[in-house]
This record gives C-alpha cells, sequence and structure tokens, in this order.
C-alpha cells in the first residue's frame, strides 16, 4: 500500500534563512508526487509536482524539490525564506493508474522574524 | 481560471441533522473528487467522479454519506445523522483528464457538530 511520511510536525526557522522540508513514500514503482502549501482556514495550493524526467523541479513561490528513487524522497527546498511562507505544507503522492493521492501529516511551518 | 468553490464556507449543525456541501469545479474540469482533513492530518480521499460517474469510494465513506455529480457539473455531498466524529474539513478538488493531472482544491467547507 502507498504511504507518504513527514517527520517534521513542525519547522522553525528565521526569515532569510534556507529551508528543506522532508517527504518519504512508500510505492513500488514510481509514483506522481506532489507538494502543496496550506494557510489557515483556505484550501491546498499546489507548489509543485513531478511525474518523470529531471529530478530537480522547480515551483512556485521559490520553491524546489528532488526526487531521489534511491531514497524513497521528494524534500521540497527554498534558498530563502519569506515570512509569507508560514504554512502547513504537505506532500501528496498519486500512483500511476488511480486518482486519488495520499497525503503526508503536514509540516508546519513558522518564520521567525 | 476561476477556481474551484465551495459552498457553505462554515457549517455548524446540531448532532444527528443532514447537512449537504456544494462543490463548483473548474469549468474545463472532467474530474471531481471529495476529500476529509481533521486537524493536525493531511487531507484522507473520499470519493472520485469522472463526469458523473462515481467511480471509487473510499471505505471512510459510511452509508451515511452520499455524493452526487449531475450532469458531470457541479457536486454535492450529503451526511446524513451526523455524529460528532465528522466535524472535520471538507474539500473538494477538480483535475482535467490525463494521467498525473494535478488536482485543484477549493478552500473547503469546514463542520462543526455541536
Amino acid at each position: 500500500a502507498q504511504s507518504v511520511t513527514q517527520p517534521d510536525i513542525h519547522i522553525t526557522v528565521s526569515e532569510g534563512a534556507s529551508l528543506e522540508l522532508r517527504c518519504n513514500y512508500s510505492y513500488g514503482a514510481t509514483p506522481y508526487l506532489f507538494w502543496y502549501v496550506q494557510s489557515p482556514g483556505q484550501g491546498l495550493q499546489l507548489l509543485l509536482k513531478y511525474f518523470s524526467g529531471d529530478t530537480l523541479v522547480q515551483g512556485i513561490k521559490g520553491f524546489e524539490a528532488e526526487f531521489k528513487r534511491s531514497q524513497s524522497s521528494f524534500n521540497l527546498r527554498k534558498p530563502s525564506v519569506h515570512w509569507s511562507d508560514a504554512a502547513e505544507y504537505f506532500c501528496a503522492v498519486g500512483a500511476p493508474g488511480t486518482y486519488k493521492y495520499i497525503f503526508g501529516t503536514g509540516t508546519r511551518l513558522k518564520v521567525l522574524a | 481560471d476561476t477556481g474551484v468553490s465551495q459552498d457553505p464556507r462554515h457549517k455548524i449543525t446540531k448532532r444527528g441533522q443532514n447537512v449537504t456541501f456544494r462543490c463548483d469545479p473548474i469549468s474545463e474540469h472532467n474530474r471531481l473528487y471529495w476529500y476529509r482533513q481533521t486537524l493536525g492530518q493531511g487531507p484522507e480521499f473520499l470519493t472520485y467522479f469522472q463526469n458523473e460517474a462515481q467511480l471509487e469510494k473510499s471505505r471512510l465513506l459510511s452509508d451515511r454519506f452520499s455524493a452526487e455529480r449531475p450532469k458531470g457539473s457541479f457536486s454535492t455531498l450529503e451526511i446524513q445523522r451526523t455524529e460528532q466524529g465528522d466535524s472535520a474539513m471538507y474539500l473538494c478538488a477538480s483535475s482535467p483528464g490525463g494521467a498525473g493531472s494535478p488536482q485543484h482544491f477549493g478552500d473547503g467547507t469546514r463542520l462543526s457538530i455541536l
């Protein structure tokens, strides 16, 4: 069965610092991989996606993620965090041939001024 | 692109009452999904439509839950005889055809059961 693990429940960084949010998945082949961001009381906004090809993908708001097959990971990074990045971040997996996503439990990001 | 629209944004009801939520997907999207999100958790899949056909239902969707998508446009999710455990955010998403098309989410309906 597919599963997604986001090992960090909370992360706090200072504004301007770099960020890396971890995501590990369990699936027999390469799934579709996604990162979403959710602000309080809002829905989820797609940051980026990986289907195949180049393992480093660029997204919106200056985010990027790297797919590492050997580690079953899809970590999200940003070189310099802005206060407006404070939100909850979800990694999701979609298996080819199905249409539902499996989400991780999320990482809540706090940004210190 | 007006995005996925959900109504109402908030619903407060007494235990045992029936509630209905509406989702209007992005107009050209033929796939529509419902998820449930509880506090501190990621969204959990409930059901999926392709056009008007409901193609998959999660075991989370008990007999008290029913979803429809008449004419393949908007969708409704009804919960009958609500229980305390139904309190959650109900999220709707839509996507166009094509393998791996990313899902676009609405802002959700937050349900509170008194």
